[in-house]
C-alpha cells in the first residue's frame, strides 16, 4: 500500500513569488492535513481538508491556502513568499471514519527555500 | 491554551542503555496522545498512540509509553537503545473528534553514544 506522497521534495523560490505543493494521501483516506516545520517554531498545524472542505485551520496568514480535490489529493499554495516561509512542509492523511478517529500518516515533506 | 511540553531538548545515552523521554500536556480533557520519530530530512513516523483503554501502550521498534492522567504525562520508554534510534522524537496530542489537527511538542533530539 503506497504511503503519503508529496511533490516536489525540494523547491527554491524567490521572495514575492508564489508556490504550490501537492499531496497524494493513502488510498481511501479522506482527511488531509498540512503542517509547517521550522527550527524556530517547530511543527505547526496549517489546515485540514476533509471531503473537499476545509475543516480546521491554524494561525497562519491568508497567504497560505489550500484545497482538496474529489480524489482526496490536496494542494497548498503560498502567495507572496517571504524569507520566513522557508520550511519543511509536511502533509498527513488519515482515514477518519466519522466519530472513529485514526492516526495520521505523514509524507516525506517538501523542503521549500525562499531566497 | 492547549500545549505539549517536552522538557528535554537533547539527550545522549549509551547504546544498550535504557531510555525515557518525557512529555506533559495541557488540555481540557484527555486527548489522543502520540509519539512520532523523525530522522534528518525525513517525514514523521508514528511510534505509538493512545486513544483509550490500557494506559501502557506498546509501539514499533521496541518502544512503549505510559499514559498517566494524574500527571498529564505520556512518557516514552525503551529498555535498550540501538544506534539506529538516534533521531528527533515528538510527543503530540489531538482533541478527541479532531484527530487530524495535531499539536506537537518541541521535540527531543536523541544521540547514541557508542
Amino acid at each position: 500500500k503506497a504511503g503519503v506522497t508529496q511533490t516536489p521534495r525540494y523547491l527554491i523560490k524567490t521572495r514575492g513569488q508564489q508556490v504550490t505543493l501537492s499531496c497524494s494521501p493513502i488510498s481511501g483516506h479522506r482527511s488531509v492535513s498540512w503542517y509547517q516545520q521550522t527550527p524556530g517554531q517547530g511543527l505547526q498545524f496549517l489546515f485540514e481538508y476533509f471531503s473537499e472542505t476545509q475543516r480546521n485551520k491554524g494561525n497562519f496568514p491568508g497567504r497560505f491556502s489550500g484545497r482538496q480535490f474529489s480524489n482526496s489529493r490536496s494542494e497548498m499554495n503560498v502567495s507572496t513568499l517571504e524569507l520566513g516561509d522557508s520550511a519543511l512542509y509536511l502533509c498527513a492523511s488519515s482515514l477518519d471514519r466519522g466519530t472513529q478517529n485514526t492516526e495520521a500518516f505523514f509524507g516525506q515533506g517538501t523542503r521549500l527555500t525562499v531566497v | 491554551a492547549q500545549s505539549v511540553t517536552q522538557p528535554d531538548i537533547h539527550i545522549t545515552v549509551s547504546e544498550g542503555a535504557s531510555l525515557e523521554l518525557r512529555c506533559n500536556y495541557s488540555y481540557g480533557a484527555t486527548p489522543y496522545l502520540f509519539w512520532y520519530v523523525q530522522s534528518p530530512g525525513q517525514g514523521l513516523q508514528l511510534l505509538l498512540k493512545y486513544f483509550s483503554g490500557d494506559t501502557l501502550v506498546q509501539g514499533i521498534k521496541g518502544f512503549e509509553a505510559e499514559f498517566k492522567r494524574s500527571q498529564s504525562s505520556f512518557n516514552l520508554r525503551k529498555p535498550s537503545v540501538h544506534w539506529s534510534d538516534a533521531a528527533e522524537y515528538f510527543c503530540a496530542v489531538a482533541l478527541r473528534g479532531s484527530a487530524s489537527k495535531i499539536i506537537f511538542g518541541s521535540g527531543t533530539r536523541l544521540s547514541i553514544r557508542p
